[in-house]
C-alpha cells in the first residue's frame, strides 16, 4: 500500500463549480500535512497547510480527519486558473518515530473548462 | 533571488556516464530534500538532510546514487553509470524543521531535467 494515495483524475469541471479531492495516508502518527499545487512542467508550490481544526483560505478549504486518515481539499467557484495538479503531502514515520521526510501522493489533476 | 536554486536546469548524457547536480537551498533552512519526478507521478522521495547529516535514503535508490551536503549548505546529487530509467526531473527542496516530526513549508527549486540517451 502506498503511504499517500490520491485519485489521479483527471477531474474536468466547468468554471464556477465546486470540486473536492481526497487523499488517504497510511501513517497514523503523521503530524504535518500539506496541499501543494503543481502547474505543468513547473515545480510544486505550497497551496496550504492542513490543520486538525480545518482551515480555509479564500475559495480553498482543507480538512483533516485523523480517525479515518484522510485529508480533503475543497475548491469553490473554480476558475480557469485553478487548472493544475494538486499534490497531497504527509510527513513520514520510521519505526516508532516520526521523521522529517515528506511523502507526496501521485497528485490529482484538475481541468477547469470555460 | 533567495529561493532554492538548482544547476543545471537540463542535462543530456549518454548511458553509462556519471552526472552531478547541485542544489542551493534557502540559506536559513536546515532541511534539504531530493526528489525524482516522472510524468504523471508525484515527486518520489530520494533522500534528505538535516544540516549536514543525511538522515534517510530511499530503499528504492540504488548504490549508483549518492548525495552530500558538506557544511550543511549546498547539496550535490551524483548518479553513476546512468541508465535510461534514470531519465526524470530531479527536484530539490528545503524547509525549516522546527522539531523532529514537524515541518514548515518546503520550497522547491525548478529542478534538473535529466535525459539519458
Amino acid at each position: 500500500r502506498k503511504e499517500v494515495e490520491q485519485d489521479p483524475g483527471p477531474f474536468n469541471v466547468p468554471e464556477g463549480a465546486t470540486v473536492a479531492f481526497n487523499c488517504t495516508y497510511s501513517n497514523s502518527a503523521s503530524q504535518s500535512f500539506f496541499w501543494y499545487r503543481q502547474d505543468c512542467r513547473k515545480e510544486p508550490k505550497l497551496l496550504m497547510s492542513v490543520y486538525s481544526s480545518g482551515n480555509e483560505d479564500g475559495r480553498f478549504t482543507a480538512q483533516l480527519n485523523r480517525a479515518s486518515q484522510y485529508i480533503s481539499l475543497l475548491i469553490r467557484d473554480s476558475k480557469l486558473s485553478d487548472s493544475a495538479t494538486y499534490l497531497c503531502v504527509v510527513n513520514a514515520r520510521l519505526g516508532v518515530s516520526n521523521t522529517g521526510k515528506l511523502i507526496f501522493g501521485q497528485g490529482t489533476t484538475l481541468q477547469v473548462k470555460p | 533571488d533567495t529561493g532554492v536554486s538548482q544547476d543545471p536546469r537540463h542535462k543530456i548524457t549518454k548511458r553509462g556516464q556519471n552526472v552531478t547536480f547541485r542544489c542551493d537551498p534557502i540559506s536559513e533552512h536546515n532541511r534539504l530534500y531530493w526528489y525524482r519526478q516522472t510524468l504523471g507521478q508525484g515527486p518520489e522521495f530520494l533522500t534528505y538532510f538535516q544540516n549536514e547529516a543525511q538522515l534517510e535514503k530511499s530503499r528504492l535508490l540504488s548504490d549508483r546514487f549518492s548525495a552530500e551536503r558538506p557544511k550543511g549548505s549546498f547539496s550535490t546529487l551524483e548518479i553513476q553509470r546512468t541508465e535510461q530509467g534514470d531519465s526524470a526531473m530531479y527536484l530539490c527542496a528545503s524547509s525549516l524543521g522546527i522539531a523532529r516530526s514537524l515541518n514548515t513549508e518546503a520550497f522547491f527549486g525548478q529542478g534538473t531535467r535529466l535525459t539519458v540517451v
